[in-house]
């Protein structure tokens, strides 16, 4: 199994309060990627990043941040929780090596309530 | 705006029935992944196809890639209990940008 661990697995917070999720790799890949699952959405690419520092969006960006200052390390903020930001968050890594196949980390699931 | 449109999204079949999963896209790209999820379980990746017709096999299921109809099929062979999950395919624009499909769950039944 790729080195992808996601934290934390599992987190209850209260609207309009800051939350960052963390991604971390060991596998040295040069792209990392935060998606959110829905029902009826499949997974939904919110930013990705391309290196150190840098980063860019993807289609459901709006109340999220992102920030990349190590390769092993990918972090996802929601600034100011909101209800419609309750999901199953997933981070994922790839590389140059089979296609730009992508390996998911564990997932964390988040309730903003 | 990039649509990936899987169909059908539910699918129950029988055991030793076969079945096709059908992926349509809607820009150009000559990548496409397919993705298995088992319930409350993270993605796990099945195939990756890298050029126009290119087919790939790992047991019971093989996916192919036509790029000039944008479509992949994921075929199904005599399916087993075990292949039940939600299937998803995924389309890679230029700058390693993914897009997935909705998914199709697919229950086989004994």
């Amino acid at each position: 199994d790729a080195g992808i661990t996601q934290s934390p697995r599992h987190k209850v917070t209260e609207t309009g309060t800051p939350v960052t999720l963390r991604c971390h790799q060991t596998e040295n890949h040069r792209y990392m990627y935060w998606y959110r699952q829905d029902p009826g959405h499949g997974l939904r690419l919110i930013h990705y990043s391309y290196g150190v520092k840098d980063t860019d969006k993807g289609e459901v960006s709006d109340g999220y941040s992102v920030s990349r200052s190590k390769t092993e390390d990918f972090l996802l903020t929601l600034e100011s929780a909101t209800s419609s930001q309750t999901s199953v968050y997933f981070c994922a890594i790839s590389g140059a090596d089979r296609g730009y196949e992508q390996y998911f980390g564990p997932g964390t699931r988040l309730t903003v309530t | 705006e990039l649509k990936v449109e899987q169909n059908p999204l539910f699918l129950s079949m029988q055991e030793g029935k076969n079945y096709t999963i059908y992926c349509n896209y809607s820009t150009t790209s000559d990548r496409l992944y397919w993705y298995r999820q088992d319930p409350g379980k993270s993605l796990e990746s099945l195939f990756v196809l890298l050029s126009n017709g290119a087919v790939k096999q790992e047991g019971r299921l093989m996916a192919s890639l036509d790029t000039k109809a944008r479509l992949s099929t994921l075929h199904i062979t005599a399916a087993v209990h075990d292949l039940s999950a939600t299937y998803f395919c995924a389309v890679d624009l230029p700058g390693n940008q993914f897009y997935f499909g909705t998914g199709t769950s697919l229950t086989v039944i004994p």
